[in-house]
């Protein structure tokens, strides 16, 4: 079965850390884009940043809502991909997802399978 | 602020059929392929059309999608109970170099 599966949120202060883990399975992990989105309580969906596959020699990239604050990596031995946060802020209270994303020819994309996601809440 | 966007609802009667606009620009919708997604609450958001028009397998042809311009638009026929949820469209931005989001229809079977 292909699935991905988030943990490691929880709550934390302002300013703090957080390190998300996804972990894959089912599929060849390095032939897939993972992407983390994010919805805040009551908001619609975020995109918050991706690595790529193999094919695109796992280069990230970012909203401009968290870029230099997170950093996206991935462990193809694990077939994991994790989202580093630091300097946290209220504003990224939000559960967490991620997604795989395969790039086809001439742009095309598909986000196919999303985990059910990890909550992080900082608040005070 | 949304890049790409979408009315907060649309609704319709059970069997009706409804549209859900996607408004975006030449950097985004008329660059790049769109997807739709479908968000039940508590629930994973499920992709429903991606590069404009093309279903996953296991999706019902009741779904459809099409882009005109820096527009996209999804279909729904019959509509059930079922299908009350959220939608949301996405692509990528050039001038953003970023994935987007629209802000998200609220679907309402009355």
């Amino acid at each position: 079965e292909v699935q991905l599966v988030e943990s490691g949120g929880g709550l934390v202060q302002p300013g703090g850390s957080l390190r998300l883990s996804c972990s894959g399975s089912g599929f060849s992990f390095s032939d897939y884009y993972i992407d983390w989105v994010r919805q805040a309580p009551g908001k619609g969906l975020e995109w918050v940043g991706r690595t790529r596959g193999k094919a695109h020699s796992y280069t990230t990239a970012y909203a401009a809502s968290v870029q230099g604050r997170f950093t996206i990596s991935r462990d193809e031995s694990k077939n994991s991909a994790y989202l580093q946060m630091n300097s946290l802020k209220t504003e990224d209270t939000a559960v967490y997802h991620c997604a795989r994303v395969l790039r086809g020819v001439s742009s095309s994309w598909i986000m196919d399978v999303w985990g059910k996601g990890t909550t992080v809440t900082v608040s005070s | 602020q949304s890049v790409l966007t979408q009315p907060p609802s649309v609704s319709a009667a059970p069997g009706q059929k409804v549209t859900i606009s996607c408004s975006g620009s030449s950097s985004n919708i008329g660059k790049y392929y769109v997807s739709w997604f479908q968000h039940l609450p508590g629930t994973t958001p499920k992709l429903l059309i991606y590069d404009n028009d093309e279903r996953p397998s296991g999706i019902p042809d009741r779904f459809s999608g099409s882009r005109s311009g820096t527009s996209a638009t999804l279909g729904i026929t019959g509509l059930q109970t079922g299908d009350e949820a959220h939608y949301y469209c996405g692509t990528w931005d050039s001038s953003l170099s970023a994935l987007v989001f629209g802000g998200g229809t609220k679907l309402t079977v009355l």
